[in-house]
């Protein structure tokens, strides 16, 4: 089957860390830039970060440069995303997501169920 | 960065009405937009990619329309199903990919 399946959400205090996990399955991982997308509590979608297949090129949405890292096992056919310095406004469901073909511009056709993160005191 | 910018933020419509639903981008982004519906406490699903063709399994009664800066998703006979949230995505100048805000569609 298709899909990927977020994990390692959880609460953590102002100013900690948090790595969040995808595993994905079904399909050929290395080819695809993947994404990481958030939603705030009532909130709308967010971009947050994008590593293209090789792992050598990422980005990062402004709110989180600096800050998060994004990162790729394509032996292990999962994405990362390591969450430094978290501040209140990170809180949020996070999803993983797959565009619909190898480059980069392209809708998302594959979400992951998300997984909340929430930075709180 | 591309703003997308969707109207209205809430539409009530009937079941079997047509539902109109507007997204604008602040330049142009040629055909390479996305519409995703999302309901509560799921992700999103994609359901119009390219401006105005269908993702897989999703039913006809969904259209898109659109090139440049302005698009429509017309759903033409509303389902009870269809009561969701609605974002428009623009994929053209990435990174950063970008979202409207949403439009909730209710009854």
């Amino acid at each position: 089957e298709v899909q990927l399946l977020e994990s390692g959400g959880g609460m953590v205090q102002p100013g900690g860390s948090l790595r969040l996990s995808c595993a994905a399955s079904g399909f050929t991982f290395s080819g695809y830039a993947l994404s990481w997308v958030r939603q705030a509590p009532g909130k709308g979608l967010e971009w947050v970060s994008v590593v293209i297949g090789s792992g050598g090129s990422t980005y990062y949405a402004d709110s989180v440069k600096g800050r998060f890292t994004i990162s790729r096992d394509n032996s292990k056919s999962t994405l990362y995303l390591q969450m430094n310095s978290l501040r209140a406004e990170d809180t949020a469901v996070y999803y993983c997501a797959r565009p619909r073909g190898f480059h980069g511009r392209n809708a998302f056709d594959l979400w992951g169920q998300g997984t909340m993160v929430t930075v709180s005191s | 960065e591309i703003v997308m910018t969707q109207s209205p933020a809430t539409l009530s419509v009937s079941p079997g009405e047509r539902a109109t639903l507007s997204c604008r981008a602040s330049q142009s982004v040629s055909s390479n937009l996305a519409w995703y519906q999302q309901k509560p406490g799921q992700a999103p699903r994609l359901l119009i990619y390219g401006a105005s063709t269908r993702a897989t399994n999703i039913p006809a009664r969904f259209s898109g329309s659109g090139s440049g800066t302005e698009f429509t998703l017309t759903i033409s006979s509303l389902q009870s199903e269809d009561f969701a949230l609605y974002y428009c995505q623009q994929y053209n100048d990435w990174p950063p990919y970008t979202f409207g805000q949403g439009t909730k569609l209710e009854i």
